[in-house]
């Protein structure tokens, strides 16, 4: 069965870095998945697609603050030079036979 | 620039039927897939629905699938999500959203669905 799983919730500093992971079940680690950000009280944002070689393309207007890789089943997100607006919700999305999956999301708090 | 824009949400009984619509622009509509995804409050995201851009392949989450149906009218640049049966767990903030296309790149601001009596 095609499964992300995230970590409920991560924190960093206000300028610092930090890295999310979406992990893929078992089998399914050449997918590839997309990040998407819902900051409060908003609809979610693509951030970018990201291929099981760590190769990404990025949203319209997407930072360059964000990227991602890839290492086996991991797929990551890291965000740089955090900051405040920052703090959201992160979700990954993959695809399997005629459904889309989400992970459950990390909430990403900025101290 | 791509906008999506859903409308018909709103509060009804369990039981009863409900059609959103979501009405897109700044792309070529009938180029791409086109899903609706839902949130339930204080919830993650929850993939409802999608279907082709020439509605040849459509398909269902297995907790809508025989009582909701989507469409689309690609002359008038505009999806579809009929809602029949509804139950209190569908009470959601439904997304409609732009596929490229099995991975989501735009979202709309949604519409709430309150199931409730």
């Amino acid at each position: 069965q095609l499964v992300l799983t995230q970590s409920p919730s991560a924190s960093a500093s206000l300028g610092a870095s930090v890295k999310l992971t979406c992990t893929l079940s078992s089998g399914h680690s050449s997918y590839a998945i997309a990040w998407h950000q819902q900051q409060p009280e908003k609809g979610p944002r693509y951030l970018m697609k990201l291929n099981s070689d760590g190769s990404h393309s990025k949203g319209d207007g997407i930072p360059d603050r964000f990227s991602g890789s890839s290492s086996g089943a991991e797929r990551y997100l890291t965000i740089s030079s955090l900051q405040s607006e920052d703090e959201a919700d992160y979700y990954c999305q993959t695809w399997g036979t005629g459904i889309l999956v989400f992970g459950g999301g990390t909430k990403l708090t900025v101290l | 620039e791509v906008q999506l824009v859903e409308s018909g949400g709103g509060l009804v009984q369990p039981g009863r039927s409900l059609r959103l619509s979501c009405a897109a622009s700044g792309f070529t509509f009938d180029d791409y897939a086109m899903h609706w995804v839902r949130q339930a409050p204080g919830k993650g995201l929850e993939w409802v629905s999608g279907i082709s851009w020439n509605s040849g392949s459509i398909g269902y989450a297995d907790s809508v699938k025989g009582r909701f149906t989507i469409s689309r009218d690609n002359a008038k640049n505009s999806l579809y999500l009929q809602m029949n049966s509804l139950r209190a767990e569908d009470t959601a903030l439904y997304y409609c959203a732009k596929g490229d296309p099995l991975f989501v790149d735009y979202w709309g601001q949604g519409t709430l669905v309150t199931v409730s009596s």
